[in-house]
């Protein structure tokens, strides 16, 4: 079974700080993992993935996540915080060495970056 | 184009009518999902197409019935639902379903559905 555990509800920063949106995830194979933004009342849009290679992985509008292996994390992280930044995120993870079709979300962390 | 278009964006039906969700993407994706969203939740997946076959039903309620008249549509069929089903209806695609290039879901705006 596969599974992700963001622990955070609500993440506050200053605009200009920086930020983290913390993710740990389960798997019995090899993991893809994925981070998705949602602004009210609209869809999920993709931010950054890691598949395999280079642990630090960066995306859209500034963001990266760094895969940890022995942690079993995929934090998100932003040098520096925008009022725009303010959303829902969900960090997803596909089990592909389980042959798993179905992509896991975690729960999701709001993040509100405080002008 | 890298867009999943849903119609429509709002839909408020009875407990007894019949409506349909509409989603529709032109990225040449073998696989299209349907997810339901309740407020502050994360996705939950309802379907899974793949090659235009039902892959994966996640034991959900016959009162959804999905179908994917070719590779670039998804409907959701609705029937008799009930209050409880109004939430977010997210349609997505991705490359395939898995392998070695497996690639990320996108994700339509969705569809409001308020059931009255």
């Amino acid at each position: 079974a596969q599974s992700v555990a963001q622990p955070e509800d609500q993440v506050n920063v200053a605009e200009g700080n920086p930020l983290t949106v913390k993710c740990t995830y389960s798997v019995s194979g090899n993991p893809y993992l994925f981070w998705y933004v949602q602004y009210p009342n609209r869809g999920l849009q993709f931010l950054l993935k890691y598949i395999t290679g280079d642990n630090l992985v960066k995306g859209s509008y500034g963001f990266e996540a760094e895969f940890n292996k022995s942690q079993t994390s995929f934090h998100l992280k932003k040098p520096s915080a925008l009022v725009s930044d303010s959303a829902l995120y969900f960090c997803a993870v596909r089990d592909y060495g389980a042959g798993s079709y179905q992509l896991t979300f975690g729960k999701g962390t709001k993040l509100s970056v405080i002008p | 184009d890298t867009e999943v278009t849903q119609t429509p964006k709002h839909l408020v039906m009875g407990m007894t009518n019949k409506k349909s969700l509409k989603c529709e993407q032109h990225m040449g994706h073998r696989a299209m999902y349907w997810y339901k969203q309740k407020a502050k939740k994360p996705p939950e997946l309802m379907f899974v197409y793949s090659y235009e076959k039902l892959s994966i039903n996640e034991s959900v309620p016959s009162r959804f019935s999905p179908e994917c008249p070719n590779s670039s549509l998804l409907n959701l069929h609705l029937h008799a639902l009930q209050p409880e089903d109004s939430a977010l209806y997210l349609c997505a695609s991705s490359q395939d379903l898995g392998g070695p290039m497996s690639t990320e879901a996108f994700f339509g705006q969705g569809t409001r559905l308020t059931v009255v």
